[in-house]
């Protein structure tokens, strides 16, 4: 079956420190991989994503790599700002068509000024 | 600003009270998703919409009843609500094109913050 593992949180760190957050994954055949944000107060937004094995998906300074080997998708940034401060999921989407999501339990980060 | 959009809010209803969520989508995505999330945890999938077809159904209680109208929009009728039943709900849609399905995010809306009393 899919299933998803967070490491778990929460992560506090210091403005301008690198960050990173661990994801693996379980999978029947291939899947696409996903980080979502989700902001206080807010839905939630997708941050980067990635379709096949080796593939880098970046924004805002995010990066995650899908490593087929090592079944991972770890999120890093080497530089985290106070406004990052978010609740981050990692999740994966098989190739049904009903492609459901699975997420994993959702890692809190905090930023200190 | 997020491409969905979720209305009301915020909800505040008695166990007796009927209710609507309300969840609408300009992108042209033909697949639909109502999600419940409890504080710290991550979505729970409730029902999928495909074609305006309803395709998943979680085992959810009768007193939620959702409902499709046209390809833009998705209702989620509340009835006799329980305590436990206070959480957010999340609408999401996405693409739907056969062989690439896996490849295409959902994009959710800001959510309705329900509460019952």
């Amino acid at each position: 079956g899919n299933s998803v593992t967070q490491m778990e949180g929460p992560v506090t760190l210091s403005e301008e420190a690198f960050l990173t957050i661990n994801c693996t994954y379980t999978a029947t055949g291939y899947p696409s991989l996903f980080w979502y944000v989700q902001y206080p107060g807010e839905g939630l937004q997708l941050l980067l994503k990635a379709t096949k094995a080796d593939d880098k998906g970046s924004n805002k300074g995010f990066e995650a790599t899908y490593r087929k080997e090592t079944t991972s998708f770890h999120l890093e940034k080497g530089s985290v700002q106070v406004s990052d401060s978010a609740v981050y999921f990692c999740a994966l989407r098989g190739g049904s068509t009903l492609g459901r999501l699975y997420f994993g339990r959702g890692t809190q980060l905090t930023v200190w000024p | 600003d997020t491409e969905v959009t979720q209305t009301p809010k915020h909800l505040v209803m008695g166990m007796t009270n009927k209710k609507s969520l309300k969840c609408e989508q300009h992108m042209g995505h033909r697949a639909m998703y109502w999600y419940k999330q409890k504080a710290k945890k991550p979505p729970e999938l409730m029902f999928v919409y495909s074609y305006e077809k309803l395709s998943i159904n979680e085992s959810v209680p009768s007193r939620f009843s959702p409902e499709c109208p046209n390809s833009s929009l998705l209702n989620l009728h509340l009835h006799a609500l329980q305590p436990e039943d206070s959480a957010l709900y999340l609408c999401a849609s996405s693409q739907e094109s056969t062989g690439r399905v896996r490849n295409q995010p959902q994009h959710f809306g800001d959510g309705t913050r329900l509460s019952i009393l």
